[in-house]
This record gives structure tokens, sequence and C-alpha cells, in this order.
């Protein structure tokens, strides 16, 4: 079946410095994949997403390759800030008629000034 | 334009009630989705809807379970009976196609509590 693998968090990083969440996925077909973000108090929210094998997906500074070779869209940015704080959920979508979302377990992200 | 909206944003009910949630996806979009999000399952499929349809209700958890979409708009998800573990967070989101590309925008949930 579909299934999404994400990192245990909490992930607590100092303001600046580098994020790395890692996501891996199994899926038959090929999979659309995302990260949705939900901050505190708030709804999910799209935060990037790619389509296709070596697409990158980016928004707000945060980047995701998709690699097919390692069945892999790890969540990267550079510099972090205390308004990044809060839970990403990494997700699929397959093409082969379930067109549910399929999500990891969600990573909390704690940065402090 | 607005956006994806649930109601109640907050229901608490006795076990053993029914309870309706509402759901009023973008306008114009054609596909909807029921998700749950609860601490012990994190977040789970329970529906799609592509117009008033459901091609997909592999994710709803029991027969208590069922839900409506009328008029290729606004859903009702509909749990009969609560029960405790039915507490969580019920999340809708609407797509403007089923197409595998197009973005899932979720509204901001309703919190279910049963006691």
């Amino acid at each position: 079946g579909n299934s999404v693998t994400q990192m245990e968090g909490p992930v607590t990083l100092s303001e600046e410095a580098f994020l790395t969440i890692n996501c891996t996925y199994t899926a038959t077909g090929y999979p659309s994949l995302f990260w949705y973000v939900q901050y505190p108090g708030e709804g999910l929210q799209l935060l990037l997403k790619a389509t296709k094998a070596d697409d990158k997906g980016s928004n707000k500074g945060f980047e995701a390759t998709y690699r097919k070779e390692t069945t892999s869209f790890h969540l990267e940015k550079g510099s972090v800030q205390v308004s990044d704080s809060a839970v990403y959920f990494c997700a699929l979508r397959t093409n082969e008629g379930f067109q549910k979302l399929v999500f990891g377990t969600g990573t909390r992200l704690l940065v402090s000034p | 334009g607005a956006g994806v909206s649930q109601s109640p944003s907050n229901k608490v009910t006795e076990k053993g009630k029914d309870v309706e949630l509402r759901c009023d996806p973008i306008s114009g979009h054609t596909a909807l989705y029921w998700y749950r999000q609860s601490l012990g399952q994190g977040l789970e499929f329970l529906i799609y809807f592509q117009g008033n349809s459901a091609p997909d209700k592999s994710g709803l958890p029991s027969d208590r379970f069922s839900a409506e979409r009328t008029g290729g708009s606004v859903s009702t998800l509909t749990i009969q009976r609560t029960q405790q573990e039915d507490s969580a967070v019920y999340l809708c989101a609407s797509s403007l196609t089923a197409g595998n590309t197009d973005t899932q925008y979720f509204g901001p949930g309703t919190r279910l509590t049963v006691l």
C-alpha cells in the first residue's frame, strides 16, 4: 500500500539554523508529493508540492526535491525563524483512482530565539 | 476569495448522541474530502466526493459514520451514536478537480469532543 514515513519530532533548533526534515514514501504508480504545515491554532496549509521526479517545490524559503531513486522528499530551509515553529506533514497522492492524501505522522519544529 | 469553511468549530457531545458536521468548499471546487486528525492515529482519510457522489468511502471507520454532499457544494458528515474514540478534529478539504496534481485546500476543522 501507499505510505509516508517522516522523522520523529520534536526538532528543536535555534534561529538561523539549517533545517532538514526527512520524508520517504512507498507508493505504486507515480505519486505527487506535498508538504503541509500546521501553525499553532491554525488549519493545514499547503507549503509546497512536486508532481514528478526531480521537480523541486519551494515556498517561503523552504525547498524539497522529488527523488524517485531514493523515494524521498526531504524538506529543507537554510535559516529558520521563530515563526517557522509548527507541525510539518509530508503527504503523497497517487494517480491510480485513489484521490486521498496519505499523510506522514507529522514533525513538530520548535525554533528558539 | 473565501476558503473552505467548517461549522461548528467546536462541538462537545455526550456519548450516544448523533452529531452533524458541515463543510462549505471553495466555490467551483468539484472534489471534496473529509479527514480526521486524532492523537493516536494522525491524519486519516475518511471519504471523498466527486460532485455529489462518493467513489471512495474506504476510510469511514464504521457504519455509524455517513456523509452526503448536495448541489455539488455543501457536505455534511454525520456520526451516529457517538463514542469517546470519535473525539478528534474533523477536517474538510476541497480541490478544483480530483486530478492527482491538484492542491487540496483545508478548512480550519471541527474539534469534536465526546464525553
